[in-house]
């Protein structure tokens, strides 16, 4: 099936600093792109969607200023967190759409990131 | 706005039981439902979608069901195994193209 990465699993810095987050399709050429954050033993919380070559549309209460989302290639898209501070620590996935009839979303292994 | 809802939020059954998971959700308009599986601190794995024509898929020991009408799902399980363990999300797409909308997930464990 359809493979998605994203890089780094896991990220640690500290507070004031920019973190920024790669999501790949693998095998396939994604238009569209989801940021997603997770909470602890929360569900998935939609941020943004990305798609190629346009700006991202961010959901209600995702400041986009602060989550920078680049969409520049059907393979790549990238996720930049400005500025962290320690209520950013999360745990973030990625999913690219693959088209076609069953328009099937593949997700990422996610990165954990904490703030110190 | 299209809310979905997962029951159980956890569940622990022998090794062996056969479970069932249920989802519901409250717009029966939608594109199709996908059931995903998430081990702790990993990313998630599609298991199962079901097309809004379908009333099932089967993969395995999965079988999922869909009846649109009534807004519900579920996700059986037969002969579970400790390796089942994990969170097992449900997640419907109202249009193509539009985002996934998630419920809160049942826990599963397992015991040996």
């Amino acid at each position: 099936g359809a493979v998605v990465s994203q890089h780094p699993s896991r990220v640690i810095c500290k507070s004031g600093t920019s973190v920024k987050i790669e999501c790949r399709s693998l095998d396939f050429q994604a238009t569209t792109m989801f940021w997603y954050r997770q909470f602890p033993k929360k569900s998935l919380m939609l941020m943004a969607t990305s798609n190629e070559g346009s700006k991202a549309t961010y959901e209600q209460g995702v400041e986009k200023d602060k989550f920078l989302i680049n969409h520049a290639s059907l393979t790549l898209s990238t996720l930049t967190v400005t500025s962290a501070h320690p209520e950013d620590s999360s745990f973030y996935i990625c999913s690219a759409r693959l088209g076609g009839r069953l328009d099937t979303q593949y997700f990422g292994p996610g990165t954990r990131l904490t703030v110190l | 706005k299209q809310e979905v809802t997962q029951i159980p939020a956890a569940l622990s059954v022998p090794e062996g039981e056969n479970l069932v998971l249920n989802c519901s959700f409250t717009d029966s308009a939608i594109y199709n439902l996908q059931w995903f599986r998430q081990d702790p601190g990993k990313g998630l794995t599609s298991l199962l979608l079901i097309q809004s024509s379908q009333r099932e898929q089967t993969s395995g020991r999965l079988n999922a069901s869909l009846d649109k009408s009534s807004g519900r799902s579920t996700l059986y399980i037969a002969a579970s195994q400790p390796g089942d363990s994990a969170t097992y999300l449900c997640a419907v797409k109202e249009t193509s193209g539009s985002r996934l909308t998630f419920g809160e997930g049942t826990q599963l464990t397992v015991n040996p």
